[in-house]
């Protein structure tokens, strides 16, 4: 079973800059989320997808932070203009969705962007 | 809200020994509770879950872990350390948001350091 695909793994931009990052989840599976990881701190959850719709984006900072999942599979979380303070790790995960159950999430690689 | 405390940023065990990683939980009803591996330029890696039942959890690579409810804890353990377990280990918790979809809550990880 092929693994949650992610690109590109390294990015480096300058501050005010735009970037955006792909995820292709594992197929099947429903649910997706977006994750920053900055580091030495736990993965923190931007924002979640069931199917095509939003069902979380409350720690999404929508005034430069947008994703999008269109057709429910792949999906892009762009950034625009990039701060200092985004350098992180994004990680993209997908989860079979069991209501209920509690099921666990199947992560990527990874993006790690770097802003100077 | 839930949140996870992983007390230790850094273990430290010789190979052969058993090791524990700690966690702490809070959570308004019933936990659900899984444990994660980082290994460096890697995504997460699911370990372990908890969700009801036996309140020993047996997981992937040897580990497992025990939930005490009066305790609020969900120890991860493995009898007998190897060299390369060496990884960074996250806790976390699921709760439902308002929408009924599971919302995961991290910790800041625990740096298991295993030597030789």
């Amino acid at each position: 079973e092929a693994g949650v695909a992610q690109s590109p793994r390294y990015k480096i931009i300058e501050k005010r800059q735009s970037v955006a990052f792909w995820c292709n989840p594992i197929s099947g599976h429903a649910t997706l989320y977006w994750y920053q990881q900055i580091l030495g701190q736990g993965p923190k959850l931007l924002i979640q997808f069931q199917n095509n719709g939003v069902v979380d984006d409350s720690q999404l900072p929508k005034d430069r932070f947008s994703a999008e999942r269109l057709k429910g599979v792949d999906s892009t979380l762009k950034i625009q203009p990039a701060k200092l303070e985004d350098s992180a790790v994004y990680l993209c995960a997908s989860s079979v969705t069991e209501e209920g159950q509690g099921a666990e999430a199947f992560f990527g690689q990874g993006t790690r962007l770097t802003v100077v | 809200a839930q949140s996870v405390a992983q007390p230790e940023d850094q273990v430290n065990v010789a190979e052969g020994n058993p090791l524990t990683v700690k966690c702490t939980y809070s959570v308004s009803g019933n936990p659900y509770l899984f444990w994660y591996v980082q290994y460096p330029n890697r995504g997460l890696q699911f370990l372990l879950k908890y969700i009801t039942g036996d309140n020993l959890v047996k997981g992937s690579y040897g580990f497992e872990a025990e939930f005490n409810k009066s305790q609020t804890s969900f120890h991860l353990k493995k009898p007998s350390a190897l060299v390369s377990d060496s990884a960074l280990y996250f806790c976390a918790v699921r709760d439902l948001n308002s929408g009924g979809y599971q919302k995961v809550t991290f910790g800041t990880g625990t740096k298991l350091q295993v030597i030789p």
